[in-house]
């Protein structure tokens, strides 16, 4: 049973253009979702995080939208830039005594020059 | 700031041999580290967390046994998968945690088990 999902696979955007990444969770419970850009054969790197009781939060040409009501998060790119490219990785956290973070399967973006 | 260091990046061994895995914050102290396991072209799956000096609370499915998890300090945590068979090869990460923070990733290890 997914808790994170992250329905496409795959997106190419062209250079200059906004890239949005999707993200949809089941659990309520989440209190804290996580955006992470991952390269082949390196380890994730965190990009940009944003708290449940927020519905916005930026940071440079990143920006992630959540809307509580519809269990959905999104990732805006913008210009996206070839080095944009890589698998990005939605997460959601689950308050326990660990912080318990869950990974949705990722999105492939592709930033065409 | 915020480095993980996940060493080995690649190993190859027989099977039958344990291999042991190392994850290091080397510029702050994680009071939590994590181990997951990523199969090609699926997401990292949790297998593990620890705190410094207390056991790992393993997920649903995972082996305690088999993939032995000690985090010793604030900064070292270490995997050793024992009696490694073909089916354990696989890509395995680490992340490392302070409280309140993100997690950090290291930038894995690819387990080759011939």
């Amino acid at each position: 049973d997914q808790q994170v999902k992250q329905n496409s696979p795959s997106l190419s955007v062209q250079e200059g253009r906004i890239s949005i990444l999707n993200c949809d969770y089941t659990n309520s419970m989440f209190d804290y979702f996580l955006w992470y850009k991952k390269y082949p054969a390196e380890g994730p790197t965190f990009l940009i995080s944003i708290s449940s009781i927020k519905d916005k939060n930026e940071d440079g040409r990143f920006t992630v939208f959540l809307n509580k009501s519809a269990k959905h998060l999104s990732l805006h790119i913008v210009p996206s830039q070839p080095g944009d490219s890589a698998v990005y990785f939605c997460a959601a956290r689950m308050k326990t005594s660990y912080d318990k973070v869950i990974f949705g399967p990722g999105t492939s973006l592709s930033v065409i020059p | 700031g915020a480095v993980v260091s996940q060493h080995p990046s690649w190993v190859i061994c027989k099977s039958g041999t344990s291999v042991k895995i190392e994850c290091r914050s080397l510029d702050f102290q994680a009071t939590t580290m994590f181990w997951y396991r990523q199969f090609p072209k699926q997401s990292l799956m949790l297998m593990a967390t620890s705190n410094e000096g207390s056991k790992a609370t393993y997920e649903q499915g995972v082996e305690k046994d088999k993939f032995l998890i000690n985090h010793a300090s604030l900064t070292l945590s270490t995997l050793t998968v024992t009696s490694a068979h073909p089916e354990d090869s696989s890509f395995y990460i680490c992340s490392a945690q302070e409280p309140n923070q993100p997690q950090h990733f290291g930038d894995g290890t690819r387990l080759s088990i011939l």
